[in-house]
Protein backbone atom coordinates (compact mmCIF):
# COMPACT_ATOMS: atom_id res chain seq x y z
CA UNK A 1 0.00 0.00 0.00
CA UNK A 2 1.61 3.28 -1.00
CA UNK A 3 2.23 5.75 1.67
CA UNK A 4 2.86 9.13 1.74
CA UNK A 5 3.23 10.49 5.74
CA UNK A 6 3.83 13.89 7.15
CA UNK A 7 5.31 14.68 10.53
CA UNK A 8 2.45 16.78 11.73
CA UNK A 9 -1.24 16.70 11.81
CA UNK A 10 -1.56 19.80 13.49
CA UNK A 11 0.72 22.60 14.07
CA UNK A 12 0.97 26.34 15.70
CA UNK A 13 4.15 28.61 15.77
CA UNK A 14 4.41 31.96 16.48
CA UNK A 15 5.48 34.67 14.54
CA UNK A 16 9.40 34.71 13.25
CA UNK A 17 9.55 31.19 14.48
CA UNK A 18 11.40 28.83 11.63
CA UNK A 19 9.01 25.89 11.10
CA UNK A 20 10.03 22.55 9.46
CA UNK A 21 7.41 20.83 7.57
CA UNK A 22 8.82 16.96 6.68
CA UNK A 23 7.33 14.23 4.33
CA UNK A 24 8.56 10.96 3.77
CA UNK A 25 7.46 8.41 0.71
CA UNK A 26 7.87 5.06 0.70
CA UNK A 27 7.23 4.48 -3.38
CA UNK A 28 10.65 5.07 -4.01
CA UNK A 29 9.31 8.32 -6.10
CA UNK A 30 11.70 10.60 -7.80
CA UNK A 31 9.31 13.34 -8.12
CA UNK A 32 8.19 14.87 -4.67
CA UNK A 33 6.11 18.40 -4.04
CA UNK A 34 4.84 20.71 -1.75
CA UNK A 35 1.50 22.51 -2.12
CA UNK A 36 -0.69 24.68 0.36
CA UNK A 37 -3.96 24.78 0.25
CA UNK A 38 -6.31 27.85 0.89
CA UNK A 39 -10.51 28.26 0.66
CA UNK A 40 -11.38 29.49 -2.86
CA UNK A 41 -7.81 29.30 -3.86
CA UNK A 42 -6.91 25.91 -4.22
CA UNK A 43 -3.90 23.74 -4.49
CA UNK A 44 -1.05 26.30 -4.77
CA UNK A 45 2.53 24.68 -6.00
CA UNK A 46 5.45 25.61 -2.99
CA UNK A 47 8.20 23.83 -4.77
CA UNK A 48 8.91 20.49 -5.96
CA UNK A 49 12.18 18.49 -6.23
CA UNK A 50 12.46 15.87 -9.61
CA UNK A 51 16.09 14.57 -7.95
CA UNK A 52 17.60 14.01 -4.70
CA UNK A 53 19.36 17.30 -3.56
CA UNK A 54 17.19 19.21 -6.77
CA UNK A 55 14.49 21.90 -6.30
CA UNK A 56 12.78 23.96 -8.28
CA UNK A 57 10.45 26.59 -7.22
CA UNK A 58 6.72 26.72 -7.84
CA UNK A 59 4.44 29.30 -8.44
CA UNK A 60 4.45 30.85 -4.71
CA UNK A 61 8.03 30.19 -3.12
CA UNK A 62 7.94 33.44 -1.58
CA UNK A 63 8.55 32.53 2.36
CA UNK A 64 9.79 29.04 1.95
CA UNK A 65 12.64 26.89 1.33
CA UNK A 66 13.24 23.39 0.81
CA UNK A 67 15.73 20.18 1.24
CA UNK A 68 15.54 17.06 -0.30
CA UNK A 69 18.89 15.33 1.17
CA UNK A 70 17.35 11.78 0.16
CA UNK A 71 14.86 9.99 -2.34
CA UNK A 72 12.54 9.45 0.30
CA UNK A 73 12.25 12.80 2.44
CA UNK A 74 11.49 16.06 1.37
CA UNK A 75 11.51 18.94 3.67
CA UNK A 76 9.45 22.40 3.60
CA UNK A 77 11.10 25.28 6.10
CA UNK A 78 9.59 28.81 6.75
CA UNK A 79 12.52 30.54 7.94
CA UNK A 80 10.86 32.95 9.77
CA UNK A 81 6.53 32.13 10.17
CA UNK A 82 4.20 34.87 9.32
CA UNK A 83 0.42 34.84 9.96
CA UNK A 84 -0.35 34.89 6.23
CA UNK A 85 1.57 31.51 5.95
CA UNK A 86 -1.44 29.70 7.83
CA UNK A 87 -2.99 26.83 5.69
CA UNK A 88 -3.29 23.71 5.39
CA UNK A 89 -0.04 22.19 3.69
CA UNK A 90 -0.13 19.00 1.28
CA UNK A 91 2.92 16.79 0.37
CA UNK A 92 2.59 14.79 -2.75
CA UNK A 93 4.76 12.16 -5.14
CA UNK A 94 4.82 10.94 -8.28
CA UNK A 95 6.89 8.71 -10.23
CA UNK A 96 8.27 9.43 -13.86
CA UNK A 97 5.40 7.34 -15.16
CA UNK A 98 2.97 8.86 -18.04
CA UNK A 99 0.01 8.98 -15.99
CA UNK A 100 1.18 11.86 -13.18
CA UNK A 101 -0.88 10.22 -10.72
CA UNK A 102 -0.25 12.42 -7.54
CA UNK A 103 0.01 10.25 -4.29
CA UNK A 104 -0.63 12.75 -1.34
CA UNK A 105 -0.13 12.66 2.28
CA UNK A 106 -2.85 13.93 4.80
CA UNK A 107 -1.61 17.30 5.40
CA UNK A 108 -0.32 19.65 7.96
CA UNK A 109 -2.54 22.32 8.88
CA UNK A 110 -0.79 24.95 10.05
CA UNK A 111 -1.31 28.05 12.68
CA UNK A 112 0.79 30.99 12.66
CA UNK A 113 -0.35 33.38 15.68
CA UNK B 1 -7.84 33.94 -16.47
CA UNK B 2 -6.66 30.81 -14.93
CA UNK B 3 -5.67 27.93 -16.99
CA UNK B 4 -8.14 25.74 -15.23
CA UNK B 5 -11.16 26.80 -13.73
CA UNK B 6 -13.42 25.04 -11.76
CA UNK B 7 -16.79 25.80 -10.06
CA UNK B 8 -16.09 25.80 -6.18
CA UNK B 9 -19.81 25.12 -4.93
CA UNK B 10 -21.14 23.68 -2.94
CA UNK B 11 -23.17 21.50 -5.04
CA UNK B 12 -25.79 19.84 -2.94
CA UNK B 13 -28.02 16.85 -4.06
CA UNK B 14 -30.28 14.56 -2.92
CA UNK B 15 -28.99 10.81 -2.45
CA UNK B 16 -29.43 9.09 -5.21
CA UNK B 17 -29.31 11.64 -7.77
CA UNK B 18 -26.63 11.94 -10.96
CA UNK B 19 -24.28 13.99 -10.24
CA UNK B 20 -22.45 16.39 -13.06
CA UNK B 21 -18.69 18.38 -12.29
CA UNK B 22 -17.04 19.98 -14.81
CA UNK B 23 -13.66 21.77 -15.56
CA UNK B 24 -12.66 24.04 -18.27
CA UNK B 25 -9.45 24.55 -19.25
CA UNK B 26 -7.65 27.03 -21.70
CA UNK B 27 -4.38 25.02 -22.39
CA UNK B 28 -4.64 22.96 -25.67
CA UNK B 29 -1.48 20.89 -24.90
CA UNK B 30 -3.09 19.13 -21.95
CA UNK B 31 -3.22 15.69 -22.30
CA UNK B 32 -3.78 13.70 -19.07
CA UNK B 33 -6.72 14.49 -17.10
CA UNK B 34 -7.57 13.34 -13.78
CA UNK B 35 -10.30 13.90 -10.82
CA UNK B 36 -9.50 13.36 -7.30
CA UNK B 37 -11.26 13.53 -4.23
CA UNK B 38 -10.84 14.92 -0.79
CA UNK B 39 -12.32 14.40 2.30
CA UNK B 40 -12.16 16.61 5.31
CA UNK B 41 -9.37 16.84 7.03
CA UNK B 42 -7.47 14.42 4.59
CA UNK B 43 -5.18 14.48 1.22
CA UNK B 44 -6.82 14.50 -2.36
CA UNK B 45 -6.68 11.29 -3.69
CA UNK B 46 -6.71 10.21 -7.20
CA UNK B 47 -10.57 9.25 -8.41
CA UNK B 48 -10.36 9.13 -11.99
CA UNK B 49 -7.99 9.15 -15.07
CA UNK B 50 -8.17 9.90 -18.62
CA UNK B 51 -5.82 9.96 -21.39
CA UNK B 52 -6.56 12.44 -24.59
CA UNK B 53 -10.18 12.52 -25.50
CA UNK B 54 -13.62 10.07 -24.84
CA UNK B 55 -14.84 8.51 -21.73
CA UNK B 56 -14.09 6.23 -18.81
CA UNK B 57 -16.33 4.77 -16.71
CA UNK B 58 -15.48 2.97 -13.25
CA UNK B 59 -18.33 1.67 -11.32
CA UNK B 60 -21.04 5.14 -10.45
CA UNK B 61 -18.30 7.32 -12.00
CA UNK B 62 -17.45 8.38 -15.73
CA UNK B 63 -14.99 10.72 -16.60
CA UNK B 64 -15.56 12.53 -20.25
CA UNK B 65 -13.20 14.45 -21.81
CA UNK B 66 -14.38 16.54 -24.68
CA UNK B 67 -10.40 18.59 -25.74
CA UNK B 68 -12.38 20.26 -28.68
CA UNK B 69 -14.15 22.24 -26.07
CA UNK B 70 -11.36 22.23 -23.35
CA UNK B 71 -14.27 20.96 -21.13
CA UNK B 72 -14.08 18.00 -19.09
CA UNK B 73 -16.67 16.26 -16.74
CA UNK B 74 -17.35 13.78 -14.38
CA UNK B 75 -20.19 11.98 -13.75
CA UNK B 76 -21.51 10.11 -10.36
CA UNK B 77 -24.40 8.25 -10.87
CA UNK B 78 -27.12 6.89 -7.52
CA UNK B 79 -25.14 9.75 -5.30
CA UNK B 80 -24.69 8.63 -1.91
CA UNK B 81 -23.75 10.65 1.53
CA UNK B 82 -20.32 8.90 1.16
CA UNK B 83 -19.53 10.81 -1.61
CA UNK B 84 -19.64 14.20 -0.41
CA UNK B 85 -16.24 15.97 -0.43
CA UNK B 86 -14.90 18.20 -2.69
CA UNK B 87 -13.89 17.35 -5.92
CA UNK B 88 -10.68 18.55 -7.94
CA UNK B 89 -9.58 18.25 -11.75
CA UNK B 90 -6.28 18.16 -12.59
CA UNK B 91 -4.43 18.00 -16.00
CA UNK B 92 -1.02 18.37 -17.93
CA UNK B 93 0.40 18.45 -21.15
CA UNK B 94 2.50 15.29 -21.93
CA UNK B 95 6.23 15.24 -20.98
CA UNK B 96 5.43 17.05 -17.84
CA UNK B 97 4.52 15.19 -14.75
CA UNK B 98 3.45 18.97 -12.91
CA UNK B 99 -0.42 18.71 -13.13
CA UNK B 100 -2.61 21.85 -12.90
CA UNK B 101 -5.30 21.74 -10.71
CA UNK B 102 -9.09 23.20 -10.58
CA UNK B 103 -10.07 25.03 -7.36
CA UNK B 104 -12.69 22.02 -6.25
CA UNK B 105 -16.02 21.55 -5.98
CA UNK B 106 -17.52 21.30 -2.98
CA UNK B 107 -20.37 18.67 -2.97
CA UNK B 108 -22.51 17.33 -0.22
CA UNK B 109 -25.14 14.60 -1.07
CA UNK B 110 -27.67 14.65 1.67
CA UNK B 111 -29.94 11.65 2.89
Amino acid sequence: DVKVTQSSRYLVKRTGEKVFLECVQDMDHENMFWYRQDPGLGLRLIYFSYDVKMKEKGDIPEGYSVSREKKERFSLILESASTNQTSMYLCASTDRGPNNEQFFGPGTRLTVL
Amino acid sequence: QKEVEQDPGPLSVPEGAIVSLNCTYSNSAFQYFMWYRQYSRKGPELLMYTYSSGNKEDGRFTAQVDKSSKYISLFIRDSQPSDSATYLCAMSPGGSYIPTFGRGTSLIVHP
